[in-house]
């Protein structure tokens, strides 16, 4: 069974400080993950997949196999960085079965 | 260009009734897939449809069906409704059923079961 962890609900940080929103999933084939983001009001939007190794509004992830992570990280975090984030792992089968963890608020402090 | 659409945006219903969500994809994407919300969780799979065959299904009871139509827009159906099922339904489509292929999400149905 594939499984995604956030272990944080909500996380404050202070504009200008760094940001890492963490994610660890659980899957027994080759995993393919990505990051979403839901700004208030918004529809929810990808921000990264792992396989594209691009930096998307100045966030970046890392895919660690060994430690089955895919953390999210900014180095100085924006108000307009305020959102819902949600990590999720897509199966390797022939379909398209996304598994999202429960998401992480990221609240940035002026 | 226009988004993927669903309507209607909200529902109440009661116990024990049917209800039926629309959703239209984005223009050239051939796969659709449903997405339930329940408050303060992630959305959890329901079901995948790409040229109109399922492809996928999520651990939901058989209270739950769907189907893609020729145009490729999807109707999410659900049976003897419970007040468990009050949650977000979201759509998501993608002009493939592949991997590498993101999902482009709806605004998605608020439904509430009274």
């Amino acid at each position: 069974a594939q499984r995604v962890t956030q272990p944080e609900k909500l996380l404050s940080v202070f504009k200008g400080a760094p940001v890492e929103l963490k994610c660890n999933y659980s899957y027994s084939g080759s995993p393919e993950l990505f990051w979403y983001v839901q700004y208030s009001r918004q529809r929810l939007q990808l921000l990264l997949r792992h396989i594209s190794r691009e930096s998307i509004k100045g966030f970046t992830a890392d895919l660690n196999k060994g430690e089955t992570s895919f953390h999210l990280k900014k180095p100085f975090a924006q108000e307009e960085d305020s959102a819902m984030y949600y990590c999720a792992l897509k199966n390797s089968g022939g379909y398209q079965k996304v598994t999202f963890g429960t998401g992480t608020k990221l609240q940035v402090i002026p | 260009d226009a988004g993927v659409t669903q309507s209607p945006t909200h529902l109440i219903k009661t116990r024990g009734q049917q209800v039926t969500l629309r959703c239209s994809p984005i223009s050239g994407h051939k796969s659709v897939s449903w997405y339930q919300q329940v408050l303060g969780q992630g959305p959890q799979f329901i079901f995948q449809y790409y040229e109109k065959e399922e492809r996928g299904r999520g651990n939901f009871p058989d209270r739950f069906s769907a189907r893609q139509f020729p145009n490729y827009s999807s109707e999410l159906n659900v049976n003897a409704l419970l007040l468990g099922d009050s949650a977000l339904y979201l759509c998501a489509s993608s002009p493939y059923s592949s991997r590498n292929s993101p999902l482009h999400f709806g605004n998605g149905t608020r439904l509430t079961v009274t």
